[in-house]
């Protein structure tokens, strides 16, 4: 079964810092994608970056991009220049596709505080 | 642009009591989802839909029921609600050209 780890319950970082947020993944599939959501303290769920697996270019938008290691099963969050607004819980999740059995498979989350 | 819209943001049951968590979206995504989140934890699937009248259960179905009767409309029933029902539930909708999900703001329901 397909299964998604982050690794780091909790994180801090200073405001204009950069942080690293981990996820490790496992899955037999070929073709996948995968995404990092962040969710503050209002609860809305919010997708902050996908990347397409079948690309070797790491995903950047804004301030966040990642670090997509194919062969490791990684897939790294950074965030650069912190800003107070980046505090939240942040998900990492990976599509399932087989057949018709089509779901997301969430990691547990990382809360990341940001110091001022 | 709507997207996905969440009905209601919060609720207090009792205990055997029932209702429905209502989901809608606009951007004609074949595929939904229910899922919970309980606090600390991250997000656990009740049941998806990959289209009008076709569901299948998730990871933790068993007090819920769903239907999908149209594309936009995925009402999730509870019928005798019970306290580990409490939680925070999300609908969510799935774009197929790019697997991109979009969530409704989320029910709080407590159960006492």
């Amino acid at each position: 079964a397909q299964t998604v780890t982050q690794s780091q319950p909790e994180m801090s970082v200073q405001e204009a810092e950069t942080v690293t947020l981990s996820c490790t993944y496992d899955t037999s599939e070929s073709d996948y994608y995968l995404f990092w959501y962040k969710q503050p303290p209002s609860r809305q769920m919010i997708l902050v970056i996908r990347q397409e697996a079948y690309k070797q270019q790491n995903a950047t938008e804004n301030r966040f991009s990642v670090n997509f290691q194919k062969a490791a099963k990684s897939f790294s969050l950074k965030i650069s220049d912190s800003q107070l607004g980046d505090a939240a819980m942040y998900f990492c999740a990976s599509p399932l596709n087989a057949g018709n059995n089509r779901k997301l498979i969430w990691g547990l989350g990382t809360s990341l505080a940001v110091n001022p | 642009n709507a997207g996905v819209t969440q009905t209601p943001k919060f609720r207090i049951l009792k205990i055997g009591q029932s209702m429905t968590l209502q989901c809608t979206q606009d951007m004609n995504h074949n595929y939904m989802y229910w899922y919970r989140q309980d606090p600390g934890m991250g997000l656990k699937l009740i049941y998806y839909s990959v289209g009008a009248g076709i569901t299948d259960k998730g990871e933790v179905p068993n007090g819920y029921n769903v239907s999908r009767s149209t594309t936009e409309d995925f009402p999730l029933r509870l019928e005798l609600a019970a306290p580990s029902q409490t939680s925070v539930y999300f609908c969510a909708s799935e774009s197929t050209k790019d697997s991109k999900a979009f969530f409704g703001q989320g029910t709080r329901l407590t159960v006492v």
